[in-house]
C-alpha cells in the first residue's frame, strides 16, 4: 500500500488565501518530499525535509515535519491562480526499502481568480 | 540537456499485444524509477533501479518487467497488455536520495 496519504483529497481557495495540505506516512523516513503537477504533465519538485528538520522554507512554500506523529504539512502562502495544480508527498524509507520513493494519492488545489 | 526522456508518448495497443516503454536520463543519475498513475490512486511504483544492474519490484510489478540496460536507460515492458495497465506511466531518476526529475508520462490505452 502507498506510504503517504495527503489530506485533503481536494482543496479550493480563493487567490490571496493560504493553502495547507498535509501528509501522512507509516514507516520510519530517511527524508520527506513534496512534489507539484499540472494536469497532464510530469511532477517537479518543490521541496525537500530530511528527518533531522522540523521546518524548510523556500519561497512562498514552508514545509513541516513531525516524525513522533509520522506527518507533514505544505503551507503555500498567498496563493495564486498558477498554483492550480495537484500536489503529492514522497517519502524515503530507511532499510529494506530503501532506495524506494513512494507517493500518496495527491492533493487537488484549485486556487480561484 | 534533456533531462529524462520517455518514448513514445502515447500508444494504442490491443489485448494481448506487447510493447516497451523506453526511458533515458542524461544526468548520470544512479536510480530509476517507473510508475502508473491512475486517477484517484496518485502514483503507484511498478519498479525500480537503485544502480545499474540491479532491479526490485515496487507496489505493482505484476503484468511488468523491466532492464537496466545502462546507467542512462532503463526500460519498462508489457509481455501481453491487459485493459487493466491502461494508465499514464512515468519514468523518473534521482542521484541517491535527493530530489526526483520526472520524465513527461506516456498515456498507455489497451483495448
Amino acid at each position: 500500500s502507498q506510504q503517504g496519504e495527503e489530506d485533503p483529497q481536494a482543496l479550493s481557495i480563493q487567490e490571496g488565501e493560504n493553502a495547507t495540505m498535509n501528509c501522512s506516512y507509516k514507516t520510519s523516513i530517511n527524508n520527506l518530499q513534496w512534489y507539484r503537477q499540472n494536469s497532464g504533465r510530469g511532477l517537479v519538485h518543490l521541496i525537500l525535509i530530511r528527518s533531522n528538520e522540523r521546518e524548510k522554507h523556500s519561497g512562498r512554500l514552508r514545509v513541516t515535519l513531525d516524525t513522533s506523529k509520522k506527518s507533514s504539512s505544505l503551507l503555500i502562502t498567498a496563493s495564486r491562480a498558477a498554483d492550480t495544480a495537484s500536489y503529492f508527498c514522497a517519502t524515503d524509507a530507511y532499510g529494506g526499502s530503501q532506495g524506494n520513493l513512494i507517493f500518496g494519492k495527491g492533493t487537488k488545489l484549485s486556487v480561484k481568480p | 540537456n534533456a533531462g529524462v526522456t520517455q518514448t513514445p508518448k502515447f500508444q494504442v495497443l490491443k489485448t494481448g499485444q506487447s510493447m516497451t516503454l523506453q526511458c533515458a536520463q542524461d544526468m548520470n543519475h544512479n536510480s530509476m524509477y517507473w510508475y502508473r498513475q491512475d486517477p484517484g490512486m496518485g502514483l503507484r511504483l511498478i519498479y525500480y533501479s537503485a544502480s545499474e544492474g540491479t532491479t526490485d519490484k515496487g507496489e505493482v510489478p505484476n503484468g511488468y518487467n523491466v532492464s537496466r540496460l545502462n546507467k542512462r536507460e532503463f526500460s519498462l515492458r508489457l509481455e501481453s497488455a491487459a485493459p487493466s495497465q491502461t494508465s499514464v506511466y512515468f519514468c523518473a531518476s534521482r542521484y541517491r536520495d535527493t530530489e526526483a526529475f520526472f520524465g513527461q508520462g506516456t498515456r498507455l490505452t489497451v483495448v
